[in-house]
C-alpha cells in the first residue's frame, strides 16, 4: 500500500499570509494527487485535482504543484474563510487520504 | 444543483447488518463512478468501496472486503452499501461521493452530508 504523509498536522497563520501544506507519498504516483478542504460539520470539498488543476469556483489564491512523491498546496493570501482542515488524497492505487492539516487563522 | 443525500445509518449491534442508500440528483448519475468514504476522528478519511458507471466493482478497502458490498441502480439514481458482520471499528460517518471519471478512481468532486453508523452493544 502507498503511504500518504501530510505535514504539518496543524498550523496557525494570519490573514494575508502565504501558507504551504505538503503531502508526500511512499512511492511515485505521477499526478494522481488531489486536495480537499473540510470545514467543521461539513463534508470535504474538492479544491484541486491531478496535483494542480483548480476546481471551478475555487478562488485562485489556492494552487497545487508537484509530481512523483512530493506535492504542495499553497494558499497565497490567507482569508478568514480558509480556516479548515485540508486533506490530500492519492488515487494511484487503492485511494488513501493524508492525516489532514488543521489550519487556524 | 448536483446533490447526494445519504440515509440508512443508525445504531446496530456487533455482527449485525445495515444498508446505506444514497440518492443522487442534478447530474447524470449513470455517467460516473461512485464511492463510499467513511470518517472517524481517530482514523480520518478512509475510502471504503467504489463502483463504476455500469455496476462493475472497482474495489474495496481490505478492512471491509468480504463484509461490505457496493451496488447501484442507475434507473433510481441511487447508490447502496450493504454492510454485514459489522464491527465496532466500522463506527463512522459514511459519505457517498461522486468520481470525476466513469470507471476508475480519480478525484471525488461531489459529497453527500454523510450518515452516521454506530456499532455497539
Amino acid at each position: 500500500d502507498i503511504q500518504t504523509t501530510q505535514s504539518p498536522s496543524s498550523l496557525s497563520a494570519s490573514v494575508g499570509d502565504r501558507v504551504t501544506i505538503t503531502c508526500r507519498t511512499s512511492q511515485s504516483i505521477s499526478s494522481y494527487l488531489h486536495w480537499y478542504q473540510q470545514k467543521p460539520g461539513k463534508a470535504p470539498k474538492l479544491l484541486i485535482s491531478g496535483a494542480s488543476s483548480l476546481q471551478s469556483g475555487v478562488p485562485p489564491r489556492f494552487s497545487g504543484s508537484g509530481s512523483g512523491t512530493d506535492f504542495t498546496l499553497t494558499i497565497s493570501s490567507l482569508q478568514p474563510e480558509d480556516s479548515a482542515t485540508y486533506y490530500c488524497q492519492e488515487t494511484y492505487s487503492s485511494p488513501s487520504f493524508g492525516q489532514g492539516t488543521k489550519l487556524e487563522i | 444543483e448536483a446533490q447526494l443525500v445519504e440515509s440508512g445509518g443508525g445504531l446496530v449491534q456487533p455482527g449485525g447488518s445495515l444498508r446505506l442508500s444514497c440518492a443522487a440528483s442534478g447530474f447524470s448519475f449513470h455517467d460516473y463512478a461512485m464511492h463510499w468514504v467513511r470518517q472517524t476522528p481517530e482514523k480520518g478519511l478512509e475510502w471504503v468501496s467504489g463502483i463504476s458507471w455500469n455496476n462493475i466493482h472497482i474495489g474495496s478497502d481490505d478492512s471491509v472486503r468480504g463484509r461490505f458490498s457496493i451496488s447501484r441502480d442507475n434507473v433510481k439514481n441511487s447508490l447502496y452499501l450493504q454492510m454485514n458482520s459489522l464491527r465496532a471499528e466500522d463506527t463512522a460517518l459514511y459519505y457517498c461521493t461522486k468520481d470525476t471519471t466513469s470507471s476508475g478512481i480519480s478525484a471525488f468532486d461531489l459529497w453527500g452530508q454523510g450518515t452516521m453508523v454506530t456499532v455497539s452493544s
